[in-house]
């Protein structure tokens, strides 16, 4: 089994819609969760990060958290063409060592 | 700040040939990770130091790579000798010291293409 494993992609939504990115973890010494971006030849950056269960938001991205299923997921509401990107989830241990997910491409269309 | 530092951008050279990609961290950071990065198997990590100590090179996929990190500004990710299959996009990513603000937030640098042919 993966460390990291996200919903296979791509994803395809329209403009405006809310697209959802899904990602579970094994190691349950997992204590914060990150998300980076993406973009095509580019370096990942990071957009959001969780460390507690429940709903985080910030802007247009809600990142939720559940611990107990090992689950951690990423709401894009009102999707933008600049969202289209691969979208990595990256769960931290407490010894600060940082894996990464395969990811998943989103595009948004017009 | 410059950001994470990475030579070369592009590297490109024949197979058995010894390959050496730098990377020079963001001051005060004490974190620094090696990724490689492809379409069959995504980002992964290599190794990482934590105070110029390696912490974990599990990922490291064979005895032909190794990494160094001979003080706290600059590391090195050497292949010798090189074959095709280790063509990727190789990242150097740095952490901020615990407590201090983003202190786990990676910072990445802008990769090296290497093409092995």
């Amino acid at each position: 089994q993966k460390e990291v494993e996200q919903n296979s992609g791509p994803l395809s939504v329209p403009e405006g819609a809310i697209a959802s990115l899904n990602c579970t973890y094994s190691d349950r010494g997992s204590q914060s969760f990150f998300w980076y971006r993406q973009y095509s030849g580019k370096s990942p950056e990071l957009i959001m990060f969780i460390y507690s269960n429940g709903d985080k938001e910030d802007g247009r991205f809600t990142a939720q958290l559940n611990k107990a299923s090992q689950y951690v997921s990423l709401l894009i509401r009102d999707s933008q063409p600049s969202d289209s990107a691969t979208y990595l989830c990256a769960p931290n241990t407490n010894a600060g060592k940082s894996t990464f997910g395969d990811g998943t491409t989103l595009t948004v269309k017009p | 700040d410059a950001g994470v530092i990475q030579s070369p951008r592009h590297e490109v050279t024949e197979m058995g040939q010894e390959v050496t990609l730098r990377c020079k961290p963001i001051s005060g950071h004490n974190s620094l990770f090696w990724y490689r990065q492809t379409m069959m198997r995504g980002l992964e990590l290599l190794i990482y130091f934590n105070n110029n100590v390696p912490i974990d090179d599990s990922g490291m996929p064979e005895d032909r790579f190794s990494a160094k990190m001979p003080n706290a500004s600059f590391s090195t990710l050497k292949i010798q000798p090189s074959e095709p299959r280790d063509s990727a996009v190789y990242f150097c990513a740095s952490k901020p010291i615990p407590g201090s603000p983003n202190y786990e937030k990676l910072f990445f640098g802008s990769g090296t293409q290497l093409s092995v042919l």
